[in-house]
């Protein structure tokens, strides 16, 4: 069973720029979670999507948006890119939002940089 | 509200050695508790997870038990290898703020020959 893929694997922009990430869930899983892994900081959370719908985001200006497709696969946009959103962008799938207890599988992530 | 505590690293140790890496939460409901190691390059992988209190996850060696009278869930090997090293995170999860995990810091393992 395929899991969690990301595109693309790295990506470099410069400030200013929007940035489009890219993740595909396991099939079957109908949860994409988004989270920032900035160098010294662990994991952030940023956004949830379920059937569609954003269900909660993290602490991030509007700036940071996504959106879930049909599919169930997933985008995460990034408009006027600052140098503190270098960071390797972790995506996560789940079965679905019924229970708290359901298990996030995680994809490699992009790495982005931005000079 | 929600939040991870756990030690701060890195951690080296020699092969064979016993490991703990600490980890307490705060909930503000009933939470599940689970420990992600991510290899170098990698993303992060489940290791172990823990549904309820008393509850003992396990895989690969590894040990985690839910303690609700300390809330904490201590990571423990009774015997580490050199492909043990990594970054490990603990995190939680809570039915009051729908699947939204948490994490902590992580804490960076070195296991040497």
């Amino acid at each position: 069973e395929a899991g969690v893929t990301q595109s693309p694997t790295h990506l470099i922009k410069t400030r200013g720029q929007q940035a489009t990430l890219r993740c595909s869930p396991i099939s079957g899983h109908t949860s994409v979670y988004w989270y920032q892994q900035a160098l010294g900081l662990g994991l952030q959370f940023l956004l949830w999507y379920d059937e569609g719908e954003e269900r909660n985001r993290g602490n991030f200006p509007p700036r940071f948006s996504g959106r879930q497709f049909p599919n169930y696969s997933s985008e995460l946009n990034v408009n006027a890119l600052e140098l503190e959103d270098s960071a390797l962008y972790l995506c996560a799938s789940s079965l679905d939002s019924g229970g708290h207890e359901d298990t996030q599988y995680f994809g490699p992530g992009t790495r982005l940089t931005v000079l | 509200g929600n939040s991870v505590t756990q030690m701060e690293g890195p951690v080296t140790l020699s092969e064979e050695a016993f490991l703990t890496i600490n980890c307490t939460y705060t909930a503000t409901g009933y939470p599940s508790l689970f420990w992600y190691v991510q290899y170098p390059g990698e993303g992060l992988q489940l290791l172990l997870k823990a549904t309820k209190a008393d509850d003992k996850g396990s895989n690969k060696g590894f040990e985690a038990t839910y303690r609700k009278e300390t809330t904490s869930f201590h990571l423990e090997k009774g015997s580490v290898q050199v492909s043990d090293s990594a970054v490990y995170f603990c995190a939680l999860s809570d039915v009051n703020t729908g699947n939204q995990f948490y994490f902590g810091t992580g804490t960076s393992l070195t296991v040497i020959p």
